[in-house]
C-alpha cells in the first residue's frame, strides 16, 4: 500500500498566521490527492481534492498543491473555525490510505 | 452533488455481528469501485475493504480478512459491511467513500 507521510503532526499558530501542512506519498500519485479537515465529534469534510481544486463553499484562504510525491495545504490566514485536525489521502490505488494527521491548536 | 449516508452501527458484544450499510445518490453507483474506512477513538482513519465497480474483486484491511464482507447492490445504489465476529478493536466511526469520504459515518461500538 501507498503510505503517505504528513508533517508535522501537530502546531500551534495564532490567528492570522500563514499555515503549511505538507504530505509525502511513497510513490508517484499524480494529482490524486485530497485534504480533510475534522473537528471533534465531526465526519471528515473534504477540502481539496485532485490535489488543488477545491470543494464548493470552502473559503479562498484554503489552497493546495503538488504533483507526484510533494504535497501541500496552506491556510493563507488562520481563522478561529480553522482549529481542528487535518488529514491528506490518496486515492491512486485501489486501498485508500491517510497521512497520520496534523493537529492545528492556539498558540 | 455525491451523497452517501452510512447507517446500521450500533452495540454490540465481542463476537456478535453487524451490517452497515451505505445509501449512495447523486452520482453513477454502478460504474464506481467502492470502499469503507473507519476511525478508532482517538486514532487516524483507517481503510478497511475495497470492492469493484461491478463487484468481483474484492480486498480487505488483513485485520479484518475472513470476519467482514463487503458486498453492493447497484440496482438499489447501496453498498454493505458484513461484520462478524466483532472485537473490541473493531470499535470505531465506519464511513463508506467512492474515492472521498463524504458521509456521517455510522458508529461501532464492541463491548468486551
Amino acid at each position: 500500500a501507498i503510505q503517505m507521510t504528513q508533517s508535522p503532526s501537530s502546531l500551534s499558530a495564532s490567528v492570522g498566521d500563514r499555515v503549511t501542512i505538507t504530505c509525502r506519498a511513497s510513490q508517484g500519485i499524480a494529482s490524486s490527492l485530497a485534504w480533510y479537515q475534522q473537528k471533534p465529534g465531526q465526519a471528515p469534510k473534504v477540502l481539496i481534492s485532485d490535489a488543488s481544486t477545491m470543494e464548493s463553499g470552502v473559503p479562498s484562504r484554503f489552497s493546495g498543491s503538488g504533483y507526484g510525491t510533494d504535497f501541500t495545504l496552506t491556510i493563507s490566514s488562520l481563522q478561529p473555525e480553522d482549529f481542528a485536525t487535518y488529514y491528506c489521502q490518496q486515492f491512486d490505488d485501489n486501498v485508500l490510505t491517510f497521512g497520520g494527521g496534523t493537529k492545528v491548536a492556539i498558540k | 452533488q455525491v451523497q452517501l449516508v452510512e447507517s446500521g452501527g450500533g452495540v454490540v458484544q465481542r463476537g456478535g455481528s453487524l451490517r452497515l450499510s451505505c445509501a449512495a445518490s447523486g452520482f453513477a453507483f454502478s460504474t464506481y469501485a467502492m470502499q469503507w474506512v473507519r476511525q478508532g477513538p482517538g486514532k487516524g482513519l483507517q481503510w478497511v475493504a475495497f470492492i469493484s465497480f461491478e463487484g468481483s474483486n474484492k480486498f480487505y484491511e488483513q485485520s479484518v480478512e475472513g470476519r467482514f464482507t463487503i458486498s453492493r447492490d447497484n440496482s438499489r445504489n447501496r453498498l454493505y459491511l458484513q461484520m462478524n465476529s466483532l472485537r473490541p478493536d473493531d470499535t470505531a466511526v465506519y464511513y463508506c467513500a467512492d474515492h472521498l469520504i463524504r458521509g456521517p459515518g455510522t458508529a461501532v461500538t464492541v463491548s468486551s
